[in-house]
């Protein structure tokens, strides 16, 4: 099955400066991967996604990037605030008739120093 | 909000007993996933539910049974509990259509097993 790997597992950065968390997976036939946030006691909330037929996407200060032929794709988020303090995860699904799970990386804890 | 709720939000059990953890999906989703995230790890995928039948399992013993009801609410039920089982248990709901599943996360219920 697929196994997803992320990394760092901690990131602490300076306000205003650049985040990178990235991933990789083992399945070839995943084709959708989002990427969650989870504040502390919350909810996990759905702030970007990519599907496998494009390279990039981009939504204000959050893009993510996606490399099929390594199997790897990353979340980048630009001039961060506190407020992006959170756990973010990574996941990967494989096309399974339109409902399949979501296979989560373990997360990474951002941390803004303001 | 993403309208999907949970019940009960925090339960305390003792090892041995049995527990049953209810989410409402979002109006129009007909399916419904069970995750269950354990305290610095990202969720891990029980089972899902479509159209009240079961569609996709994870790797969990089968003291951990679910159901799906005709308006498309679900019960995780697990039995025979172990101080393993205290976690966070999340549901997600998505709308079982198209080749992508966007998943809705409830807020989740936190399991203690003493």
């Amino acid at each position: 099955g697929e196994n997803v790997e992320q990394h760092p597992s901690t990131l602490s950065v300076q306000e205003g400066d650049s985040a990178v968390i990235k991933c990789t997976y083992s399945d070839s036939a995943s084709n959708y991967f989002p990427w969650y946030k989870q504040e502390l006691g919350k909810r996990p909330q759905l702030i970007i996604d990519i599907r496998s037929n494009v390279g990039e996407k981009k939504d204000q200060r959050i893009a993510v990037t996606l490399n099929k032929t390594a199997k790897h794709f990353s979340l980048h988020i630009t001039e961060t605030q506190p407020e992006d303090s959170a756990v973010y995860f990574c996941a990967a699904t494989p096309w399974n008739s339109g409902n399949t799970p979501l296979v989560f990386g373990k997360g990474t804890r951002l941390s803004v120093i303001a | 909000e993403t309208g999907v709720t949970q019940s009960p939000t925090h339960l305390i059990k003792t090892r041995g007993q049995q527990v049953t953890l209810r989410c409402s999906s979002q109006s129009g989703h007909n399916t419904v996933s069970w995750y269950q995230q354990a305290l610095g790890q990202g969720p891990q995928f029980i089972f899902q539910y479509y159209r009240e039948e079961e569609n996709g399992r994870g790797n969990f013993p089968p003291r951990f049974s679910g159901l799906q009801f005709p308006n498309y609410s679900s019960e995780l039920n697990v039995n025979a509990l172990e101080l393993d089982d205290s976690a966070l248990y999340l549901c997600a709901s998505s709308s079982g259509t198209g080749m992508y599943n966007e998943q809705f996360f409830g807020p989740g219920t936190r399991l203690t097993v003493l």
